[in-house]
């Protein structure tokens, strides 16, 4: 199993620009989530799957669309990109909620 | 916000000591997992104690859980320099929120 994999690794994006972030997992999980992570601070939340076809806002939510057309794929779609979404992208999934959550190993996002 | 808060925020120990954060959460919990991140790495899960269990262990490592006063810690028994790392604790239901975090130094 290949677990979490999140494309690309690092990115650099111009302020306006539009991008998706890919998120995938082969473990058959039904829930999975983004988080952004800013320098020397937690993890905030941004949108959640509990299935697919069923996304729900997290705490960030502003800025960012998802959608869950499988099971196995989590797309993050920045609309516009803005210098305050400079930050670490991680996904994560887990059989359901609240369960264990697996994390992908990052996208590093810097915008400009 | 429904994000709990650790304390504390940073704590710095001799190699060999023990180390204990905290958590603390606002809402009613099914049950509470922490995780440990090395240098902006991704996360590792740690442990995950029920809302019925009171204390878990896992190695060097201690969880106990009080949902009457809304809070769980984390001991870390015995430490070593490979425990340097940041430590969050998750919680929620289907909207999982991180606190903000102990970063942990262990001084050799």
């Amino acid at each position: 199993n290949a677990g979490v994999t999140q494309t690309p690794k690092f990115q650099v994006l111009k302020t306006g620009q539009s991008m998706t972030l890919q998120c995938a997992q082969d473990m058959n999980h039904e829930y999975m989530s983004w988080y952004r992570q800013d320098p020397g601070m937690g993890l905030r939340l941004i949108h959640y799957s509990v299935g697919a076809g069923i996304t729900d806002q997290g705490e960030v939510p502003n800025g960012y669309n998802v959608s869950r057309s499988t099971t196995e794929d989590f797309p993050l779609r920045l609309l516009s990109a803005a210098p305050s979404q400079t930050s670490v992208y991680f996904c994560a999934s887990s059989p359901g909620s609240p369960e264990t959550q697996y994390f992908g190993p990052g996208t590093r996002l810097l915008v400009l | 916000s429904q994000q709990g808060e650790e304390d504390p925020q940073a704590l710095s120990i001799q190699e060999g000591e023990n180390a204990t954060m905290n958590c603390s959460y606002k809402t009613s919990i099914n049950n509470l997992q922490w995780y440990r991140q090395n240098s902006g790495r991704g996360l590792v899960h740690l442990i995950l104690i029920r809302s019925n269990e009171r204390e878990k262990h896992s190695g060097r490592l201690r969880v106990t859980l009080d949902t009457s006063k809304k809070s769980s810690s984390l001991l870390i028994t015995a430490s070593r320099a490979a425990d340097t790392a940041s430590y969050f604790c998750l919680q929620g239901a289907q909207k999982l929120v991180f606190g903000q975090g102990t970063r942990l130094t262990i001084n050799p």
